[in-house]
């Protein structure tokens, strides 16, 4: 069954303190693996895409990577601005369309 | 350019009632998608519309319909309400290539939060 798992549930950082998220996954062939951001309140906003393992992509204080089990969104000298809940999601191969499996997410907040 | 638009935004409804959402797509987009929203479940893919056509379901019951108008527009609807049916509703478009087989990206509307007492 394909699964998608993020930890930490809840992380709290203080502003410049850098730190990761995790999102493992279990698909049986990966069409791609996106990351979202949701703020309270409000639907998802893409952050980005990514395709096959070794693949990393960055837009401003944030870069995420892929392994072939898991993705990692790290997240460098944060500000308060970047709290938010990050959702990780899968799309697997034998999917048609736009199905995505979505992670339960990690809500991060930063304090100044 | 105009983002997905999801009317209305909050709703109450009582159980055994209907109840029916609306989404109107980025234009040029012709994929339309639904989620359900949950604390405990997360973000859960009730089913996906293209040109008018229904293209992919999840693991929801029959009560949870949609359809797809000639504009892309879609509608959702769930019958019978239950209690358990209280979530946020998401709509989310995509421009699908046609032929493509890559990931296709997804733009989420606000939402439509439903609360059913």
């Amino acid at each position: 069954e394909d699964q998608v798992t993020q930890s930490p549930e809840a992380l709290r950082l203080q502003e410049g303190e850098s730190s990761s998220l995790n999102c493992s996954y279990t698909v049986s062939g990966l069409r791609g693996l996106f990351w979202y951001r949701q703020d309270p309140g409000k639907g998802p906003e893409f952050l980005f895409t990514l395709y096959s393992a070794g693949e990393e992509k960055e837009k401003e204080r944030l870069k995420a990577t892929l392994t072939k089990k898991e993705s990692f969104l790290h997240i460098t000298a944060p500000k308060p601005e970047d709290s938010a809940t990050y959702l990780c999601a899968v799309q697997a191969v034998r999917q048609a369309g736009t199905a995505l499996i979505f992670g339960k997410g990690t809500t991060l907040s930063v304090s100044s | 350019k105009a983002g997905v638009t999801q009317t209305p935004r909050y709703l109450i409804k009582t159980r055994g009632q209907q109840v029916t959402l609306s989404c109107s797509p980025i234009s040029g987009h012709r994929s339309v998608s639904w989620y359900q929203q949950t604390p405990g479940q997360g973000l859960q893919f009730l089913f996906e519309y293209f040109s008018e056509t229904q293209r992919n379901k999840g693991n929801f019951p029959g009560r949870f319909s949609g359809r797809q108008f000639s504009n892309s527009r879609s509608e959702m609807n769930v019958s019978t309400l239950e209690l358990g049916d209280s979530a946020l509703y998401l709509c989310a478009s995509s421009l699908v290539l046609e032929g493509s087989s890559g990931a296709n990206v997804l733009t989420f509307g606000a939402g439509s939060r439903l609360t059913v007492l």
